[in-house]
């Protein structure tokens, strides 16, 4: 069955320094999400990407999706403490509307 | 303009018991969505079901374990015979329906925390 894995699994930054979580899929995907979880909470929708190679920002944050569909990225600047939490990609591939979240990647900023 | 409400909060059964989970989807929303969460895991998916149906069970447990949206009320996910396997947390999710247009990212509900004792 399809499969989505993110890289790094746990990642510390000193506040200020840059943040980058890497998504694969073993499969194309028709379109990809990006959702936080703050500790203790449950995830919120950030941001979609449709097109091959599209590139969203968001303020400090910058979403990429790979040109063959199978692979994104979420890049966050000058970290700060308020973006702590775990940071999932969620992919769907044609025809449906579900959605198949990748492991996370848990993000700690020490100040 | 209220989200996705989940009740309750927090369930404690005993093994062998029943678990009921409810779900209201976000107004305006008919399709919901069903997620369990182990302890620092990520989000597997069950069920997805629509009014009335069941569209995709395919992360359902095939046995103890059913859903239902009927046409009044809310989404429920049932666990018959509870085991200490089943303690996670238990997060329901809702979608505008197909053909509305825009983003058809999830609204999450505060999930339900079931421990099995």
């Amino acid at each position: 069955g399809q499969q989505v894995m993110q890289i790094p699994q746990y990642q510390h930054v000193q506040e200020g320094e840059d943040f980058t979580t890497y998504c694969n899929s073993s499969t194309t995907l028709s379109n990809i999400q990006w959702y936080k979880q703050r500790p203790g909470g449950h995830p919120v929708f950030l941001i979609q990407l449709v097109k091959s190679g599209e590139v969203k920002k968001q303020k400090r944050l910058t979403f990429q999706f790979g040109e063959a569909k199978k692979n994104s990225s979420l890049h966050i600047t000058a970290t700060q403490t308020t973006d702590v939490g775990t940071y999932f990609c969620a992919g769907s591939t044609s025809g449906t509307y579900k959605y198949i979240f990748g492991t996370g990647t848990r993000l700690k900023v020490l100040a | 303009n209220a989200g996705v409400m989940q009740n309750p909060r927090h369930l404690v059964r005993r093994r062998g018991q029943e678990a009921r989970l409810r779900c209201s989807p976000m107004k305006g929303h008919s399709h919901v969505y069903w997620y369990r969460q182990l302890p620092e895991e990520g989000l597997k998916f069950m069920v997805y079901l629509q009014k009335e149906n069941i569209i995709d069970e395919s992360g359902m447990p095939k046995e103890r374990f059913s859903a239902e949206f009927p046409k009044e009320g809310p989404s429920i996910l049932r666990i018959q015979q509870v085991v200490r396997g089943d303690s996670a947390a238990y997060f329901c999710a809702s979608s505008p329906p197909i053909g509305t247009g825009g983003v058809y990212g999830y609204t999450f509900g505060s999930g339900t925390r079931l421990t099995v004792v």
